[in-house]
């Protein structure tokens, strides 16, 4: 089976506080994604890379930034942690040629307070 | 810009009713789409990925068609059961890009 694994669960930080999130995968996939979701506005591409330490900014990258420095992990980073980042951040990875279906993993709830 | 919309937001239904979730997509231009499942506070489960080529996916009592002239993909669920109680999510992925534009999704109770 596809494995997505995000570190954590759930993450309570403080304000102005800098948050790493995780994410391995375990099929040597191409593709690794970085969405936010918030009730009503469904959810959201923060960033996605597409090869290591390639990355590209999805359509609300502002206050994030990423790592890729294996294949199999790709890291979200909150620079300066602020209570409207409070959110659940899921992760997802594909092959590149997206004959199959994008993995995601069971994403991380974080409170910032 | 690609947008996706889903309809209903929300629908009950009671268990045994068979029912049809829909999406639609305004750019025709997409490679697949994607149905996933999410339970409430976790992560997504693909279920049906149909390429751009193909007009329907089956999986059990899941079917998935997509018309992409129109713009349109729908869900089909058969015999609904209470375990069906869930958010279904469409997800495009337009050509020419590597991402994925999700819907707001149907959340749906099967009622016992």
């Amino acid at each position: 089976d596809v494995k997505v694994t995000q570190s954590s669960r759930y993450l309570v930080k403080r304000t102005g506080e800098k948050v790493f999130l995780e994410c391995v995968q375990d099929m040597d996939h191409e593709n690794m994604f970085w969405y936010r979701q918030d009730p009503g506005l469904g959810l959201r591409l923060i960033y996605f890379s597409y090869d290591v330490k390639m990355k590209e900014k999805g359509d609300i990258p502002e206050g994030y930034s990423v790592s890729r420095e294996k294949k199999e992990r790709f890291s979200l980073i909150l620079e300066s942690a602020s209570t409207n980042q409070t959110s659940m951040y899921l992760c997802a990875s594909s092959i590149r040629n997206r004959a199959t279906e994008a993995f995601f993993g069971q994403g991380t709830r974080l409170t910032v307070v | 810009k690609q947008e996706v919309t889903q309809i209903p937001a929300a629908l009950s239904v009671p268990e045994g009713e068979n029912l049809v979730l829909n999406c639609s997509f305004t750019d025709s231009a997409i490679y697949n789409l994607q149905w996933f499942r999410q339970d409430p506070g976790k992560g997504l489960t693909s279920l049906l990925l149909i390429q751009s080529s193909q007009r329907e996916q089956t999986s059990g009592r899941l079917n998935a068609s997509l018309d992409k002239s129109s713009g349109r993909s729908t869900l089909y669920i058969a015999a609904s059961q209470p375990g069906d109680s869930a958010t279904y999510l469409c997800a495009v992925d337009t050509s020419g890009t590597y991402k994925y534009i999700f819907g707001t999704g149907t959340r749906l109770k099967v009622l016992a």
